[in-house]
């Protein structure tokens, strides 16, 4: 079945690194892919997404470019900021069934 | 516009009690799924109601049922509770249609249920 894999956290950065926070999925057909954050105390909100191979999502400084070929999307940051720190879920659509699903998340901690 | 609530936010039971959580979506929205997130299993799909009828069910036991109202509004209900189901309870509400497909899920803060 479809399923989604991320990276084990915590992911611990200072302020103004680079993040990646790797993404890897098994879809049949053409799934679309999504980025989800929830801060602490919140639900979950979409941070961005891409609906076809080699689409490019972006938001809020974050990006993920949709790669068929290693099925993955990695989701960047350029430099992370202390408000950055949250729990990053990486999400798959599946179009027979309708339904998201989603990685276990991973949990970014930015220090200053 | 008001966003997707959750009631209550925090509750407490002991084994073997049932418990009521509600959600009310976004004005507008036809479809509501409930998640169950837990530290060990991340967020598992429990459900999806669209127009008061259950569209979509992941691989919970039958304790765990829900039902939506003619204004949306949804409800799910655990019965025999057990310690396991100690979890936050997420509500999400879209549109409807291909919501798997857009991805635009509206979520709540949640309902943290502790089971003792």
């Amino acid at each position: 079945g479809n399923s989604v894999t991320q990276m084990e956290g915590p992911v611990t950065l200072s302020e103004e690194a680079f993040l990646t926070i790797n993404c890897t999925y098994t879809a049949t057909g053409y799934p679309s892919l999504f980025w989800y954050v929830q801060y602490p105390g919140e639900g979950l909100q979409l941070l961005l997404k891409a609906t076809k191979a080699d689409d490019k999502g972006s938001n809020k400084g974050f990006e993920a470019t949709y790669r068929k070929e290693t099925t993955s999307f990695h989701l960047e940051k350029g430099s992370v900021q202390v408000s950055d720190s949250a729990v990053y879920f990486c999400a798959l659509s599946d179009r027979n069934t309708d339904k998201l699903i989603f990685g276990t998340g991973t949990r970014l901690q930015v220090f200053p | 516009k008001a966003g997707v609530t959750q009631t209550p936010r925090y509750l407490i039971k002991t084994r073997g009690q049932q418990v009521t959580l509600s959600c009310s979506p976004i004005s507008g929205h036809r479809s509501v799924s409930w998640y169950q997130q837990t530290p060990g299993q991340g967020l598992q799909f429990l459900f999806e109601y669209f127009s008061e009828t259950q569209r979509n069910k992941g691989n919970f036991p039958g304790r765990f049922s829900g039902r939506q109202f003619s204004n949306s509004r949804s409800e799910m209900n655990v019965s025999t509770l057990e310690l396991g189901d100690s979890a936050l309870y997420l509500c999400a509400s879209s549109q409807g249609g291909l919501a798997g497909v857009t991805g635009e899920l509206f979520f709540g803060e949640g309902s943290r249920l502790t089971v003792l």
